[in-house]
């Protein structure tokens, strides 16, 4: 299995709502990311799990929380939105976060906030 | 100046065509990636680099890391192989990948 899923495929939400965006891989991968992409775009990191800690946050704002149960499911959890914050959100897995693993990346969650 | 940069930004060719996507940076690097992205779609890993060459199907990419230069090359391009092509290196000890702003390719039937 070298997949990453994500779940939802498609997601659309109000400024005041809270959702959550998922992440899965069995690929025993310990280092797990979300990346942001605005349209044409490259993608933007925002969050690196290592070993099922947080070890980057890139300066994202509070609204954004992301959470790491164990270390095949990572969570993407959202509340009080705003419209520039639609965008692809991205997931991916590596073997380790700092050496040259291959990265496998899922295929997105297009959010839209209205 | 972008620590990666391609070129071109975009490429439209006839079906059939040999295609060269170009990227240079500017750091140390631990690996270099290439990535392909269908419109709308996720993302795949084409090739993780280090050294020398891989070779995968119609896919070719080489590095040269005195030069800090890679390629990628399309043998007998399909209309299929029409997608943004990304490349994105690994600074040495960081846990980040720096990305280009990607090649637009189009392969007309």
């Amino acid at each position: 299995d070298t997949e990453v899923t994500q779940t939802p495929k498609h997601l659309v939400m109000g400024m005041t709502n809270k959702k959550s965006l998922k992440c899965e891989q069995h690929m025993g991968h310990r280092a797990m990311y979300w990346y942001k992409q605005k349209a044409k775009k490259p993608p933007e990191l925002m969050f690196v799990y290592s070993y099922e800690k947080l070890s980057i946050n890139e300066s994202v704002p509070s609204r954004f929380s992301p959470e790491c149960p164990n270390s095949s499911l990572l969570n993407l959890h959202l509340h009080a939105l705003q419209p520039e914050d639609s965008a692809l959100y991205l997931c991916a897995s590596s073997h380790l976060s700092g050496g040259t693993g291959e990265l496998f990346f899922g295929e997105g969650s297009r959010l839209t906030v209205l | 100046k972008n620590e990666v940069e391609q070129s071109p930004q975009n490429l439209t060719a006839q079906e059939g065509e040999f295609i060269t996507i170009n990227c240079s940076y500017s750091v140390g690097i631990s690996a270099l990636h290439w990535l392909q992205q269908h419109p709308g779609g996720g993302i795949v890993s084409l090739f993780m680099l280090s050294s020398g060459k891989k070779k995968h199907g119609r896919l070719i990419a080489t590095i040269n890391i005195q030069e800090k230069h890679s390629s990628l090359h399309i043998t007998a391009s399909h209309p299929r192989d029409s997608a943004v092509y990304i490349c994105a290196v690994r600074d040495s000890g960081a846990q980040k990948l720096v990305f280009g702003q990607g090649t637009r390719l189009t392969i007309n039937p």
